[in-house]
């Protein structure tokens, strides 16, 4: 299906594992990001990456690691997962640079850290 | 940096009444502004943005924004509120000049609609 999609859309884990969130866009768009949404801060940037092999941090980038070895995967890593990054956690893509381009966001994954 | 604040956490209507959602934007500059909706357990869907131009945009679904300099404000409206509607509502900012396409949003406003 054209798109973007996330898995796994549900992951319950525990504190220090380590949890890949995956995300997927069918329209080649150079430009990924990372979000994740939490009561009463709204969507925060975590990382974003301009093409492949180009990653630059967010907002709150810390405990995350991400990759982009093709330009339609933007998996999200989380190394040694804390209690504090149990949120749910969105993908986006656009296809440029331009700032008033629409961000077409994923479903989202609902991460519990136990 | 650019930032946003929307002031209403959660609003309810009645159907068919008239709908205004605020939005308050801090950026040294004109910003790109947008309006996403999160309807529950779905991403975010883009209803409208501005970025030059007519001060008043149009929208999917019947929702209309007015950008307003002087206030610094970005309000989404809709003159008859459907009960589909009810969903969290976000505000968005990007740059206009430099910081690429990154996207600093509001906490957002939970709209409940009543039958």
């Amino acid at each position: 299906d054209a798109g973007i999609t996330q898995s796994p859309r549900y992951k319950i884990t525990e504190t220090g594992r380590q949890v890949t969130l995956m995300c997927h866009q069918t329209w080649s768009h150079s430009y990924m990001f990372w979000y994740r949404q939490d009561l009463g801060h709204g969507l925060r940037l975590i990382y974003y990456s301009a093409a492949a092999d180009i990653t630059d941090k967010g907002e709150v980038p810390d405990g995350y690691v991400v990759s982009r070895s093709k330009t339609e995967n933007f998996p999200l890593t989380l190394e040694s997962a804390t209690r504090s990054q149990t949120s749910v956690y969105f993908c986006a893509s656009t296809p440029r640079l331009a700032s008033y381009n629409e961000q077409f966001f994923g479903p989202g994954t609902r991460l519990t850290v136990l | 940096a650019q930032s946003v604040t929307q002031p209403d956490i959660h609003i309810t209507v009645s159907e068919g009444a008239s709908l205004e959602l605020r939005c308050n934007y801090s950026y040294g500059a004109t910003p790109y502004l947008f309006w996403y909706v999160q309807s529950p357990g779905q991403g975010l869907q883009l209803l409208l943005k501005y970025f030059s131009g007519d001060t008043l945009v149009q929208g999917i679904k019947g929702f209309e924004a007015e950008f307003k300099r002087s206030q610094s404000s970005f309000n989404l409206r809709k003159p008859s509120v459907h009960w589909s509607d009810a969903a969290e509502y976000f505000c968005a900012v990007a740059p206009s000049a430099g910081g690429g396409n990154k996207l600093t949003f509001g906490t957002g406003t939970q709209l409940k609609v009543e039958l």
